[in-house]
């Protein structure tokens, strides 16, 4: 069972739309991130956050924007969608200490039109 | 600046052997990271196994091992007994800092074909 839950799972949507992208755990994780993966490709970060009210860009240049009101949400928002954004999203989270790797979320495959 | 390299972009292996999947990584940071991850085809990441750069003994987790060696800065993960369920990609990565969760970079994968 996912301790990490992202949707949608799958988006088609027209150019120029605004999309958020929903992403929240219930293990009370105060690290997240966002990256973004092309089919069979690496990922790369593009958002991440250590905690309430913190937010980063990572290293790979985004359009999209982020907010941690709350420590269990992480959404991302498009605020006009373009063919170049389709691509998977995948949502992860770490906390401070113990298991040192990330749970991840199953990802939203966007598609823009 | 941190980077990882996966040279193999496909692997295959005859069910029940053993295969290995390269992975090299660089940086300046004494301190730091190394995870692998299994993507099957429906598209989630799951995390297999973690190795910190000043740990002594080469990480296992059931039929995964992590061959570390430091000075080659490579960090090759090896399956023992592979089984179908492990067609999949998979990611090396990297994180630096020991502890806590701090940005982590990826390497651009390797498939696995597993042959019954």
């Amino acid at each position: 069972e996912a301790d990490i839950y992202q949707t949608p799972r799958y988006l088609v949507i027209g150019t120029g739309k605004k999309i958020t992208l929903e992403c929240s755990q219930t293990m009370g994780h105060d690290k997240m991130y966002w990256y973004q993966q092309d089919p069979g490709m690496e990922l790369h970060l593009i958002h991440y956050s250590y905690g309430v009210n913190s937010t980063e860009k990572g290293d790979l240049s985004s359009e999209s924007t982020v907010s941690r009101i709350r420590t269990e949400h992480f959404p991302l928002t498009l605020e006009s969608a373009r063919p170049s954004h389709t691509s998977q999203y995948l949502c992860a989270s770490s906390p401070p200490t113990g298991a040192p790797g990330y749970t991840f979320g199953s990802g939203t495959r966007l598609t823009v039109v | 600046a941190q980077k990882i390299t996966q040279t193999q972009p496909g692997m295959f292996v005859q069910e029940k052997e053993a295969v290995t999947l390269d992975c090299t990584y660089d940086t300046s940071d004494p301190s730091y990271g190394l995870f692998w991850y299994k993507q099957p085809s429906s598209g989630e990441m799951i995390f297999l196994i973690y190795q910190g750069s000043y740990d002594q003994q080469n990480a296992t987790e059931g039929r995964y091992s992590l061959n570390f060696q430091k000075a080659r800065k490579s960090a090759n993960l090896v399956i023992s007994a592979s089984q179908l369920g492990d067609s999949a990609m998979y990611f090396c990565a990297m994180r630096e800092g020991h502890t806590g969760g701090f940005k982590t970079i990826f390497g651009a994968g390797t498939r696995l074909f597993v042959k019954a």
